[in-house]
Order: C-alpha cells, then structure tokens, then sequence
C-alpha cells in the first residue's frame, strides 16, 4: 500500500522559509512517478506548487516559482519542499501526492497544516 | 493559465437522488480531466482521471463525461457517504489548475 506523509514545522514566521518533506512508504520513489506538493488555503481550492521526479527534475508553478525549491532523497524514498519569503498568503494546507500518467494525482498524504505568523 | 469553473458551487441533494457537477475549461483540454472527492479534514481522493475512467476501488455509482471544455461527473445514486466537496483537475497544460468546487450538502 502506497503511503505518503508529510512533516515539518507548522509554524513559520514572515519572510523566513517553509521547509516540509514527503516519506513515501511502500513504494520506490525511484519508480516512474512524478511527486507533486499541492496546497489548499484554508476554506479555498487546491493549488499546485510543483512536482519532482526522483533524478530531480522539477516543474513549478510560475506564480511560485522564484521561491519554490524541490529536492529528493532517494536513499530515505523521501522528497522535500522549500518556499522562501513566505507570508500570511502561503498560510495552508500543504499535501504531498504521487502523479500519474494521466496527470492526476492518486495517492495524498494526509496534510500539514502551515501557518505563517509572528 | 486554464481557468477550471465549476457549477454549480454548491448544492442540497437527498440520499438517493442523482447528481451532476459541471466543470468548464477555459481553453480546450481534450480529455485530459480528472474528479477529486474531499472530506473535511482529509485530502483530496482520486474518483475520475482522464475524463471518464473509474480510479480503481471507486463505487460505480460515479461516473464522468465530456471532451473538450466541458465535462461533467454525476453521482447516479447520492449516498451518505458521498457528501463532501467535489474538484475538478485539468492537466492538459502546466500549470495543472483546479476548479473552485462544489459542495455536495445533505437537503
């Protein structure tokens, strides 16, 4: 059974950087997959931040894209995500999920939430 | 960026009724759609890729039609469980972009 879980501080303060990592168990990152971060502001839609594949190739979102940094550990089957300069706007929750062919999104981690305050 | 819009944003059905979302694209997308599902509190759940198939372990009460810039999902017997709020996806072209989505409430 493919699992992911995210982890990482919940708290940030303004202009620091959000640093989160995806595990990913019972499934070899190195596999041909994609892994994407997606977020969710609180009561508002999904937006997509980027997707990375285990060689550390990356995609990003143009809106994010000077503040976005993904990388990967294949050695731990985990990835990461880093947004700099963040403020009460990136304040959501922050999912990791496995990409498909199809460009959909099958399995998720369950969420962390990540509220950017003083 | 393709602009996904989804109607209607909400709405109050009874269990056992049939349902239909709809999801407009702002450009042509071909097929390349897919439906989410989402409870409050959890992530999103894969129902619908590539405009009309069936993720593996979904009830076959879901269904998803369309080509093009319109598409929509039906529910053709709501159930209890199905009560939560629907997304629809496009990843014809980067970047991926989500509709608003509809809430699915108990009438």
């Amino acid at each position: 059974q493919v699992q992911l879980q995210e982890s990482g501080p919940g708290l940030v303060k303004p202009s620091d950087t959000l640093s989160l990592t995806c595990a990913v168990s019972g499934y070899s990152i190195s596999s041909n997959n994609w892994w994407g971060w997606i977020r969710q502001p609180p009561g508002k839609e999904l937006e997509w931040i980027g997707y990375i594949y285990y060689s550390g190739s990356t995609y990003y979102n143009p809106s994010l894209k000077s503040r976005v940094t993904m990388s990967v550990d294949t050695s731990k089957n985990q990835f990461s995500l880093k947004l700099s300069s963040v403020t009460a706007m990136d304040t959501a929750v922050y999912y990791c999920a496995r990409k498909r062919d199809s460009g959909s999104y099958d399995y998720w981690g369950q969420g962390t939430l990540v509220t950017v305050s003083s | 960026d393709i602009q996904m819009t989804q109607s209607p944003s909400s709405l109050s059905a009874s269990v056992g009724d049939r349902v239909t979302i709809t999801c407009r694209a702002s450009q042509s997308i071909s097929n390349y759609l897919n439906w989410y599902q989402q409870k409050p509190g959890k992530a999103p759940k894969l129902l619908i890729y590539a405009a009309s198939s069936l993720q593996s372990g979904v009830p076959s009460g879901f269904s998803g039609s369309g080509s093009g810039t319109d598409f929509t999902l039906t529910i053709s017997s709501l159930q209890p469980e199905d009560f939560a709020t629907y997304y629809c996806q496009q990843s014809h072209s980067s970047p991926p972009t989500f509709g608003q989505g509809t809430k699915v409430e108990i009438k």
